[in-house]
């Protein structure tokens, strides 16, 4: 059974922190991917990184930056914490050519 | 023009009730399809792959029809428990990027 576990569900920061959200996945898939969903804006891509060390912007990357050091570990920094950055962030993990599974996903609030 | 697009709804069903859901995609490259379940404040689920010559799974049945770039899921007998949104996604592996639908949202009604 894929697992893929996101370090907190719910995250209050204040303007201009930095934050980092963990993702972790024990199914040894190539791929990870950075979401972040808004009511009726559907789930939008941030990052993703198809290997270890190996990133790709997605469609809304300003703001934000990714790490993978370890195949099974994708890290999302918020290099200064904005309120328009406030949303629900989903990470997600996939073989080459597989369906994603996501995580449980981070409530971020930045006040 | 948007990668998949979805009707939002919402559909509002009776039990017993049978539903389809549509979705178009841009892409003629996209090479899988999927649809995905999500409940209020949980994480999207993967209901289903699609496959090109049709697939079903108990009630639900999915559907791709390439020259017209549509997929679709119809719901047979629905349920209370099949509320939920659910979210049409294609991937075209070059670039590994799935891409998402906004999401249909039903409601089954008792």
């Amino acid at each position: 059974d894929v697992k893929v576990t996101q370090s907190s569900r719910y995250l209050v920061k204040r303007t201009g922190e930095k934050v980092f959200l963990e993702c972790v996945q024990d199914m040894d898939h190539e791929n990870m991917f950075w979401y972040r969903q808004d009511p009726g804006l559907g789930l939008r891509l941030i990052y993703f990184s198809y290997d270890v060390k190996m990133k790709e912007k997605g469609d809304i990357p300003e703001g934000y930056s990714v790490s993978r050091e370890k195949k099974e570990r994708f890290s999302l920094i918020l290099e200064s914490a904005s309120t328009n950055q406030t949303s629900m962030y989903l990470c997600a993990s996939s073989l080459r050519q597989g369906e994603e599974y996501f995580g449980p996903g981070t409530r971020l609030t930045v006040t | 023009r948007k990668e998949v697009e979805q009707d939002p709804g919402p559909f509002n069903v009776p039990e017993g009730a049978t539903v389809a859901f549509n979705c178009t995609y841009s892409n003629s490259a996209s090479q899988s399809f999927f649809w995905y379940r999500q409940d209020c404040r949980k994480e999207p689920k993967l209901l289903m792959s699609v496959y090109s010559s049709g697939n079903e799974d108990g009630r639900f049945t999915a559907q791709l029809n390439r020259a017209s770039q549509y997929i679709s899921l119809l719901i047979r007998d629905s349920k209370l428990s099949d509320s939920a949104t659910y979210l049409c996604v294609v991937n075209r592996y070059t670039g590994n990027q799935f891409y998402f639908g906004t999401g249909t949202s039903l409601t089954v009604i008792p």
